[in-house]
């Protein structure tokens, strides 16, 4: 079965640091590959996803993430992280036809 | 274009009882999926429906049960409720027959407490 690993649980970071949120899948093929956000409250924001192509995407509010097949990781990135990034953000797996499977989430905090 | 509404946002059960939760999905959007946020196992997939069909199932006992009608619109049941049920209930809606396939747009969830 497909599965989704996020190794941090909580992430400090200061604005204007850089930032990288990794994501690890287990899955038989090329999966499809999500990343999620959510404020606290709210429900989930979609960042940015691959299907296929350019293993670098570009998603919106200046982040990206690359697929790496040879190692299984789908890692989120910003350049220069606002306050306004801090949330839960999540990671997930969509093998077509079959559930849709969450990581256990990252909490980001931004120092001021 | 109107996002994903869930309605109630907040709602307080005692054990036993049941629950139906309502979740209407972007115009247009024909496939419903339905997931269960909490602290302790995270977000977990309940159901997906596609023009008023189950497609899949998640893990759960059968107390959950869910439907959708012909306007997409869908709606999630839960009969006698237990503790562990509190939850934040997450609907999401896509185009795609197969939503694993396609961005999926949240609604802001239903807070469900039970005491």
């Amino acid at each position: 079965a497909q599965s989704v690993t996020q190794p941090d649980i909580h992430i400090t970071v200061s604005e204007g640091a850089s930032l990288e949120l990794r994501c690890n899948y287990s899955y038989g093929a090329t999966p499809y590959l999500f990343w999620y956000v959510q404020s606290p409250g709210q429900g989930l924001q979609l960042l940015l996803k691959y299907f296929s192509g350019d293993t670098l995407v570009q998603g919106i509010k200046g982040f990206e993430a690359e697929f790496k097949r040879s190692q299984s990781s789908f890692n989120l990135r910003k350049p220069s992280v606002h306050w306004s990034d801090a949330a839960e953000y999540f990671c997930a797996v969509g093998p077509p036809g079959q559930n849709f499977v969450f990581g256990p989430g990252t909490r980001l905090s931004v120092l001021p | 274009k109107a996002g994903v509404t869930q309605t109630p946002r907040y709602l307080i059960k005692t054990r036993g009882q049941q629950v139906t939760l309502s979740c209407s999905p972007i115009s247009g959007h024909r496939s419903v999926s339905w997931y269960q946020q909490t602290p302790g196992q995270g977000l977990q997939f309940l159901f997906e429906y596609f023009s008023e069909t189950q497609r899949n199932k998640g893990n759960f006992p059968g107390r959950f049960s869910g439907r959708q009608f012909s306007n997409s619109r869908s709606e999630m049941n839960v009969s006698t409720l237990e503790l562990g049920d509190s939850a934040l209930y997450l609907c999401a809606s896509s185009l795609a027959q197969h939503p694993s396939t396609d961005t999926q747009y949240f609604g802001p969830g239903t807070r469900l407490t039970v005491l």
